[in-house]
């Protein structure tokens, strides 16, 4: 079946350092590649997406190649800041029937002033 | 926009009890809603699919008879967690896909956690 692995936590850093958040993934098929941040207190949120191979997600500074050859999405920030303090998760979606998501075990970051 | 909401936040209950946890697409109609449950450190395990006026679709694993699962309009979908037990204990999340928005976004709640005495 699919499933998603991702870099295990927690990740700690200092303010303005590059991130890299690994994400691998077993699928059959093309599946859309996602990652969703979620904040203390707060639910899931969509941080960004890509649904082809070499597409280029990006938000908030943000961004993940989907890579077809390798089997990857990992996300990286040039530049991180002490809000961006959050778990992780990047997921998988089979494009079929109800789309459901496949997730990983989330990594934590957390960021240091 | 897209803003789901869950009710209860939190629950605590004793062994044997029944639990009800709602699930709201406040500024959308949602035709299709996604139970998801979440232990300590790890990810999200889908539970089950719900689709608007139909018999959910349980994961292997889940059984139906105990997490029972209604969505009975395009905003509002309920879990009830039926005799608890402590094993049960664990946070609920829901989340909803947009009838009219892009076909695999989903939008999440904010969680239940449920503690089971």
């Amino acid at each position: 079946g699919n499933s998603v692995t991702q870099m295990e936590g927690p990740v700690t850093l200092s303010e303005e350092a590059f991130l890299t958040i690994n994400c691998t993934y077993t699928a059959t098929g093309y599946p859309s590649l996602f990652w969703y941040v979620q904040y203390p207190g707060e639910g899931l949120q969509l941080l960004l997406k890509a649904t082809k191979a070499d597409d280029k997600g990006s938000n908030k500074g943000f961004e993940a190649t989907y890579r077809k050859e390798t089997t990857s999405f990992h996300l990286e920030k040039g530049s991180v800041q002490v809000s961006d303090s959050a778990v992780y998760f990047c997921a998988l979606s089979d494009n079929q029937g109800a789309q459901k998501l496949v997730f990983g075990q989330g990594t934590r970051l957390t960021i240091n002033p | 926009g897209a803003v789901v909401s869950q009710h209860p936040s939190w629950v605590i209950c004793k062994s044997g009890t029944s639990v009800k946890i709602e699930c709201r697409s406040l500024d959308f109609q949602a035709t299709t809603m996604f139970w998801y449950r979440q232990f300590p450190k790890q990810s999200l395990m889908l539970m089950a699919t719900s689709n608007e006026g139909s018999k959910a679709t349980y994961e292997q694993g889940v059984e139906k008879d105990k997490f029972l699962i209604n969505h009975a309009s395009l905003t509002l979908s309920t879990l009830t967690v039926t005799s608890a037990h402590p094993e049960d204990s664990s946070f609920y999340i829901c989340s909803a896909s947009n009838a009219g928005g892009s076909a695999n976004e989903q939008f999440f709640g904010p969680g239940t956690r449920l503690t089971v005495l």
